[in-house]
């Protein structure tokens, strides 16, 4: 039982490259969280998905995008990287209805816009 | 959307017990409170949640007073690998209601 995995660990990109972070569970839960969280800082929600086929925006949205074609995938992707966007990204999921049940957290990815 | 306050830093020595308060003045009558820890370099890992009065795990205590706007983390005989940062988060039995993530408590135990 992994939980949480998320790939890659480290990356470095210039200014206007594309990537694709993967986000994998294993405990069969719904919902799913992209954050990312800058120095000194609490986390903040990118994105998030309550289901198979589903998205929707969280707190900063803006350059992100996300796809859950796969209940236990939550691809996050960056189309145009912008020094703004390096940071530390978690992926989490949670199972339950009830929004204030466990999260459990990858051991994110250290992005870098150059 | 319940806000919470916590203090941004605090430092303690090995072998003492830890107390963090957190400040949810507008938390909702459906809120639970949530702790979590984060250490460097990792994602943040549940420790307790409570709804009302206390709550005791093997790895701390919440307490939270009869007007819950106010909770208490506690960390009985901290040790080094306590050094982490905790974050108390408020939330609802909403299915899509996102917790809001504060900064956090900066916890420094001391040799």
């Amino acid at each position: 039982n992994a939980g949480v995995t998320q790939t890659p660990k480290f990356r470095v990109l210039k200014t206007g490259q594309s990537m694709t972070l993967l986000c994998a569970q294993d405990m069969n839960h719904e919902y799913m969280y992209w954050y990312r969280q800058d120095p000194g800082m609490g986390l903040r929600l990118i994105h998030y998905s309550v289901g198979e086929g589903t998205t929707a925006k969280g707190e900063v949205p803006d350059g992100y995008n996300v796809s859950r074609l796969k209940k236990q995938n939550f691809l996050l992707g960056l189309e145009s990287a912008a020094p703004s966007q390096t940071s530390v990204y978690f992926c989490a999921s949670r199972g339950g209805l009830a929004a204030h049940n466990e999260q459990f957290f990858g051991p994110g990815t250290r992005l870098t816009v150059l | 959307l319940a806000k919470t306050t916590q203090p941004i830093s605090m430092d303690s020595y090995e072998g003492q017990e830890v107390n963090i308060t957190c400040s949810h003045n507008n938390i909702a009558t459906n809120d639970y409170i949530t702790w979590y820890q984060q250490f460097p370099s990792q994602g943040p890992r549940f420790i307790i949640q409570g709804y009302k009065t206390k709550v005791t795990n093997e790895v701390a205590s919440l307490f939270i007073p009869a007007d819950r706007k106010s909770s208490t983390l506690s960390l009985p005989r901290v040790s080094l690998s306590d050094t982490a940062v905790y974050y108390c988060l408020v939330g609802y039995m909403d299915s899509n209601y996102q917790l809001i993530w504060g900064a956090g408590t900066k916890l420094i135990i001391k040799p």
